[in-house]
C-alpha cells in the first residue's frame, strides 16, 4: 500500500484478554518499529525489527508483549492478559533502510501508520 | 539516557499570527538527529523535519522555520503566518548516533508534545 497500515483502528478488551496488533509497513522497508503512546504524552519506543530480526525489544514493559515479523513484512504486537494501564495508541512505523546501515547524508525518515487505540475495560 | 523536552503543553493563537514552538535535549552522544513530527487528530506522525547534529543550519520550508542551537541544546521550531490546519499536536524527537556510517536514528525519544490551536 501506499502507507504504513495498522489494524484495527480501535480495540477494546476486557482485562485479562489477549490481542492482537496488525501492522502492514511500506512494502520494501527493512526497518520496522513499534512504539506506545499514552494519552496526552509522546510515543515510547517498543521494539524494532530489522526484516525478520527483532534487533531491539528493551521497551517492551513485561513479558506480557511479544512482536514477531516472521517474514519481514507484516508484523503482529500481542499482549496477553490485558491490564488497565496498557491501555494507549499503539503506532507502527517502518523505514527503507535497517538500523545501522544509514549514510550521514541520506534523507531516511520513519513513516507512521495511525495506530491502534487499545482500551481495557 | 537521552531526554527530550517540551515545556509548552498548550499554545493557541490566532490565525495569521507567528507561534514558536520550544525544544530542548539532552544526550550524551556526538552525533545525534533531531526531528519534528506533526500529530493531526487522524493520529498519524506526520515528518516534518530531520536535522543532524554537525549541520547549525537553520532551515526554512514555507511557512516553516527550524532553529538549531547546539551550544543551548534547543530545536526550536517556527510557524509563520498559522493557519487552523496547523492546529495538532507538534513532537520534537531525538534519536541517537554510532560510529561513523551508521546511526540509530529510528529510536527515537520523544518530547511530551504540544498542542498548538489556530483560531480562526
Amino acid at each position: 500500500g501506499a502507507g504504513v497500515s495498522q489494524s484495527p483502528r480501535y480495540k477494546v478488551a476486557k482485562r485479562g484478554q489477549d490481542v492482537a496488533l496488525r501492522c502492514d509497513p511500506i512494502s520494501g522497508h527493512v526497518s520496522l518499529f513499534w512504539y506506545q503512546q499514552a494519552l496526552g504524552q509522546g510515543p515510547e519506543f517498543l521494539t524494532y525489527f530489522q526484516n525478520e530480526a527483532q534487533l531491539d525489544k528493551s521497551g517492551l514493559p513485561s513479558d506480557r508483549f511479544f512482536a514477531e515479523r516472521p517474514e519481514g513484512s507484516v508484523s503482529t504486537l500481542k499482549i496477553q492478559r490485558t491490564q488497565q494501564e496498557d491501555s494507549a495508541v499503539y503506532l507502527c512505523a517502518s523505514s527503507f533502510w535497517g538500523w545501522g546501515l544509514i549514510l550521514w547524508n541520506t534523507n531516511e525518515k520513519l513513516f507512521f501508520g495511525s495506530g491502534t487505540q487499545l482500551s481495557v475495560l | 539516557a537521552q531526554k527530550v523536552t517540551q515545556a509548552q503543553t498548550e499554545i493557541s493563537v490566532v490565525e495569521k499570527e507567528d507561534v514558536t514552538l520550544d525544544c530542548v535535549y539532552e544526550t550524551r552522544d556526538t552525533t545525534y538527529y533531531l526531528f519534528w513530527y506533526k500529530q493531526p487528530p487522524s493520529g498519524e506522525l506526520v515528518f516534518l523535519i530531520r536535522r543532524n547534529s554537525f549541520d547549525e543550519q537553520n532551515e526554512i520550508s514555507g511557512r516553516y522555520s527550524w532553529n538549531f542551537q547546539k551550544s543551548t541544546s534547543s530545536f526550536n521550531f517556527t510557524i509563520t503566518a498559522s493557519q487552523v490546519v496547523d492546529s495538532a499536536v507538534y513532537f520534537c524527537a531525538l534519536s541517537g548516533g554510532t560510529n561513523a556510517g551508521g546511526t540509530s536514528y529510528g529510536k527515537l525519544t520523544f518530547g511530551q508534545g504540544t498542542i498548538l490551536t489556530v483560531h480562526p
